[in-house]
This record gives C-alpha cells, structure tokens and sequence, in this order.
C-alpha cells in the first residue's frame, strides 16, 4: 500500500502565482487533513475533510482552499501566493477522525519568493 | 479547547542514557493523547497512543509513555537512547467526539551523543 502520496515535493513560487498541491490516499479513510509546519511552531491545521464532499476550516485557512470530491483526493489550493506561505505541507487521513492514528504524506517543501 | 505544551525545543542526551521529553495537555472532556515523531525530510509516524485502559503505554522501538491525570501530563521516555532516535517529536491531543482533530504541541529536536 502506498497510503498517503503528496505532490509535488518541492516546489518555489513567485508571489501572486497561484498552484495546487496533491494529496491522494488509498486506505479508504473518510477523514483527511492539511497542516503547515513550520520551524519550532508545530503543525497547524489549515483544513479538514470528514468525507467526500465535505470540507471544514481549521486554525490557519486563510489563502487556501480545498475540495473533496472523492474520498482519495483531498487537493489544497493556494491562490496569490505570498511569502508567510513558504512551509511545509503535509497531507493526512485517518480512519475515525482525532481518535485513530492519522497518517502522514512525505509532505511538500514550498518556497515563494 | 484542547492544547499541548511541549517545554524547551531541543534536548540531547548520551548513547544509552535515559531519553525523557516532557507533554503537558489541558483538555475540557478525557483526552486521547498521541506521541509522534518526525525523521529528517519525512513525513510523522506514530510512536503510540493512549484512548482508554492502561494508563502505560509500550510504543514502537522501545519507546512507552505513561498517561497522569493529575498532572495532565503524557512524557515519553526510552531507558537507553540509541544514535537512530534522533529526530523531531511531537504530543499531540484530540477530544472523543466523532469529529475530534488533533492539536499539536511545538515538538522537541532530539540529539543524541556518541
């Protein structure tokens, strides 16, 4: 099993460019998340999914978006990408939400310059 | 609302020396508590968990945790370090409801010393 593919693993942008990144898992998990992680600040929840369309903000949404239109693709969206969005993204899913082990994606290095 | 607090950002012990990371939680209704690590350039795995029962939990390489309600804390410890613990760690904690996330604490860098 694969379990959770994130792409692209790197990734530079130019501020105002926009692009989307991946995630796909196959364990046929209803709950996926993004989280940014950045140095000594932990991860940050920036959207969840509890199912096939459905989608819910968490702490950090704001110049992002997602979509969950089928229950192995949970994409996030960054629009007019600004500096404040270099991080690293990962991707995950888990069987029953915050009560089950969630697994991780290798996560995507972006930088915007 | 839920919350970690993982004191200090980095710790660094011998080799076969104690390993001792320390988790605090606060949390409104009985937690589950995770503890998850981070090697360089990868993605988390989970270490272990505590739901219910046995409030000492075995992880995986050698690693236990031992849940106290009292002091609403969740520490991690290994008897003996091993040059490959080194790595990022992470307590996290969510709430029992069906819809419950996790929160992260800041995690700890682990180094370990020849």
């Amino acid at each position: 099993n694969a379990g959770v593919t994130q792409t692209p693993k790197f990734r530079i942008l130019k501020i105002g460019q926009s692009m989307t990144l991946q995630c796909t898992q196959d364990m046929n998990h209803n709950y996926m998340y993004w989280y940014r992680q950045d140095p000594g600040m932990g991860l940050k929840l920036i959207y969840y999914s509890v199912g096939a369309g459905i989608t819910d903000k968490g702490e950090v949404p704001n110049g992002y978006n997602v979509s969950r239109s089928t229950t192995e693709d949970f994409p996030l969206r960054l629009e007019l990408a600004a500096p404040s969005q270099t991080s690293v993204y990962f991707c995950a899913s888990s069987y029953e939400g915050g009560r089950t082990e969630a697994f991780f994606g290798q996560g995507t290095r972006l930088t915007v310059v | 609302a839920q919350s970690v607090t993982q004191l200090g950002s980095h710790v660094s012990v011998s080799e076969g020396a104690l390993v001792l990371l320390r988790c605090n939680y606060s949390s409104s209704v009985p937690p589950y508590l995770f503890w998850y690590v981070q090697y360089p350039n990868q993605g988390l795995q989970l270490l272990l968990k505590y739901t219910t029962g046995a409030t000492l939990v075995k992880g995986i390489n050698g690693f236990e945790a031992e849940f106290k309600k009292s002091e609403t804390s969740f520490h991690l410890t290994k008897p003996s370090a091993h040059m490959s613990d080194a790595a990022e760690y992470f307590c996290a904690v969510s709430e029992a409801g069906a819809n419950s996330k996790l929160t992260f604490g800041k995690g700890i860098t682990l180094s370990v010393r020849p």
